[in-house]
């Protein structure tokens, strides 16, 4: 069965500050993709990053970082100096055939300036 | 490239009236997907398309809900006999070969059964 879990239901930081995005797997599967989602409030959903079972380096992109982690099932996204634009609901994401993607219920970022 | 639309964006129906979605993808875009979103949580998966055959379909989808992919370009959802629990954003979203797993959405189309 594949699960993802974001514990988080919402958070609120004041810009600037770095809020880390957690997010839980289950998959029976040796290989998988995992993926983080943006939802802006305009609701369309825009995508991250995607992420291979087999390649546990760690990613940065500017102020994004990921931190994937087999050992403990998590994919966890960490965001350095937030950023008022930063508000919206992130998705964690699961694959392993491109056929299926299981989200999780999403994380809610409020950056207050 | 224009993005992936849908329509309509809003419909509003009596509870056991028929509605139908259409999602128009990415030009070129082989793969398309239908996702269900309700308040506070993640989409959830309906059902899948390769071109024009549909390859999977979730035991979400009950025998009121058909899609089609004619031609493998735009795609409908229909909802036949519209419930209450059938009120959603439908999202759809398509993605490209060779596949990366992008996923790209549309705006969604939100359903709303009195």
């Amino acid at each position: 069965a594949q699960k993802v879990t974001q514990a988080q239901t919402e958070i609120s930081v004041v810009e600037k500050e770095d809020v880390t995005l957690d997010c839980v797997y289950e998959t029976r599967d040796t290989t998988y993709y995992l993926f983080w989602y943006k939802q802006p409030p305009s609701g369309e959903l825009v995508f991250l990053i995607r992420r291979n079972s087999f390649d546990e380096q760690n990613e940065i992109s500017g102020r994004y970082s990921w931190n994937f982690q087999k050992s403990t099932s998590s994919f966890n996204f960490t965001i350095t100096a937030s950023q008022v634009v930063d508000s919206a609901v992130y998705f964690c994401a699961l694959s392993y055939n491109f056929n299926k993607f299981y989200f999780g219920s999403g994380t809610k970022l409020n950056v207050k300036p | 490239d224009t993005g992936v639309s849908q329509d309509p964006r809003h419909k509003i129906t009596k509870r056991g009236q028929n509605v139908t979605f259409r999602c128009d993808p990415i030009s070129e875009h082989n793969r398309l997907y239908w996702y269900r979103q309700t308040l506070g949580q993640g989409p959830e998966f309906l059902t899948y398309f390769q071109n024009e055959a549909q390859l999977e379909k979730s035991r979400l989808l009950s025998d009121r809900f058909s899609a089609e992919r004619p031609k493998g370009s735009f795609s409908t959802l229909e909802i036949q006999r519209t419930e209450q629990g059938d009120s959603a954003m439908y999202l759809c979203a398509s993605s490209s070969t060779p596949n990366t797993g992008e996923l790209f959405f549309g705006e969604g189309s939100r359903l709303t059964v009195l």
